[in-house]
């Protein structure tokens, strides 16, 4: 199974400021005959299903903000919000759907400073 | 707009099984995968495999193999998941959530979900 850790479990960042999550793959989900990392990112607000961010690691799902981005590449990756809003507040994860079964992060949360 | 609209909170004895339900509306039902997803209360995600609604076709992790059944009536558009020998483990909410298959990768589990559910609290207690 590929095993995906998230850094940090928490963070507190100031609104306007930038938050950084990270992500590491156990193995690369990195797909050579086209290049694409298959790699997503969601957002849970309390009381919510997750919420599609991010796929192939970088590119926004239709009607996310523009603050939200995902880098990386292989098995080292990150989503930044690039300036923190109140609504911003939750829980974020990632999840490789390179190989079965497809696993999450536990999760990273997001908080006001 | 696709909506996944699941059925309600369940309490079970351990040992007896659950059956949730997934109806979808917004799309072509037999189009895209339909999967579930589990999360304990303050924990993380756990997936429980896949179901292609239109060979019906389905998938399981290992963990699971045995105890999840997913199946589906195409004439409603509803899927089904069905959990037996529950435990005080099995305590968590379940989603639904859609995986569509990209065309390169069309034989494969190989998608991000979206959309999810609202999700069903299923609670084992004696």
């Amino acid at each position: 199974d590929i095993v995906m850790t998230q850094s940090p479990d928490s963070l507190a960042v100031s609104l306007g400021e930038r938050a950084t999550i990270n992500c590491k793959s156990s193995q690369s989900v990195l797909n050579s005959p086209n290049k694409k990392n298959y790699l997503a990112w969601y957002q849970q607000k309390p009381g919510q299903p997750p919420k599609l961010l991010i796929y192939w690691a970088s590119t926004r799902e239709s009607g996310v903000p523009d603050r939200f981005s995902g880098s990386g590449s292989g098995t080292d990756f990150t989503l930044t919000i690039g300036s923190l809003q109140a609504e911003d507040v939750a829980v974020y994860y990632c999840q490789q759907y390179y190989g079965t079964p497809l696993t999450f992060g536990g999760g990273t949360k997001v908080e006001i400073k | 707009q696709v909506q996944l609209v699941q059925s309600g909170a369940e309490v079970k004895k351990p040992g007896a099984s659950v059956r949730v339900s997934c109806k979808t509306s917004g799309y072509s039902f037999t189009s895209s995968d339909i999967n579930w997803v589990r999360q304990a209360t303050g924990q993380g995600l756990e997936w429980l495999g896949w179901m292609n609604p239109n060979s019906g076709n389905t998938g399981y992790p290992r963990k699971f193999q045995g105890r999840v059944t997913m199946t589906r009536n195409t004439s409603i558009n509803t899927a089904y998941l069905e959990l037996s020998s529950l435990t005080s483990e099995d305590t968590a909410v379940y989603y639904c959530a859609r995986g569509t298959r990209n065309n390169n990768d069309r034989y494969f589990i190989r998608y991000w979900f979206d959309p999810w559910g609202q999700g069903t609290l299923v609670t084992v207690s004696s």
